[in-house]
């Protein structure tokens, strides 16, 4: 079954906590993304990465960083969580450009 | 740099009702940008709803239909006769010639029954 995974599906932090969002592709996909939803603006890209080790930022990366050291694994870390960073964040992979993106079910973070 | 602008939600509509969701985008470094829908239902991730990669082609799924409008640069979403299972979030996105997609804001669409 080919699918996205992203761990935790919830996750609460205090302010200055630092984060670690996970995800997991099956498919061998060379793209991964990470995007974060807030309501009314859509999806915003914060990183793509084309392969291990080959990370680019995207619309919205200050106060993020990534790794991604294996091909099926994306992670997104927050050092030092803000309140302004409280969004839905979902993963998302395609095998190359322009391809269907497969997106992950989203983990909700909340920051107090 | 590109931008899409889509119907602010919620939408409200009663089952067997036809529905527009409109969609518009503005490319300005891409000159053929594919254009998608994307659907999220409750709990569950984006799924690809349906995509045209040519001007003027139409695409289909599910029932809906969206027809690459190049001229008026429109994507709008429209379905006959909708379902109550068609309640969801309805995103419409464009594909730049890299890898990236640029989204709407989402349409929240509920259908009564």
């Amino acid at each position: 079954d080919m699918k996205v995974t992203q761990m935790p599906r919830y996750l609460i932090k205090r302010m200055g906590e630092n984060v670690l969002l996970e995800c997991g592709q099956d498919m061998s996909h060379e793209t991964m993304y990470w995007y974060r939803q807030d309501p009314g603006l859509g999806l915003q890209l914060i990183y793509i990465s084309y392969d291990v080790d080959s990370n680019s930022e995207g619309d919205i990366p200050k106060g993020y960083r990534v790794s991604r050291k294996k091909r099926e694994h994306f992670s997104l870390i927050l050092d030092s969580a803000k309140t302004n960073q409280t969004s839905v964040y979902f993963c998302a992979s395609s095998p190359g450009h322009n391809s269907d993106y497969t997106f992950g079910s989203g983990t909700r973070l909340l920051v107090i | 740099g590109d931008s899409v602008t889509q119907t602010e939600g919620p939408v409200t509509v009663s089952e067997s009702e036809s529905l527009i969701i409109n969609c518009t985008y503005s490319a300005t470094s891409i000159a053929y940008p594919n254009l998608f829908w994307y659907v999220r239902y409750p709990g569950e991730g984006l799924q690809l709803l349906l995509k045209v990669i040519t001007a003027g082609q139409k695409g289909s799924s599910r029932g809906f239909e969206a027809t690459y409008n190049k001229e008026t640069t429109s994507f709008h979403l429209q379905k006959a006769s909708v379902q109550e299972s068609d309640s969801a979030v309805y995103y419409c996105a464009l594909g730049d010639a890299g890898a990236k997609l640029t989204f709407g804001g989402g349409t929240r669409l509920t259908v009564r029954p």
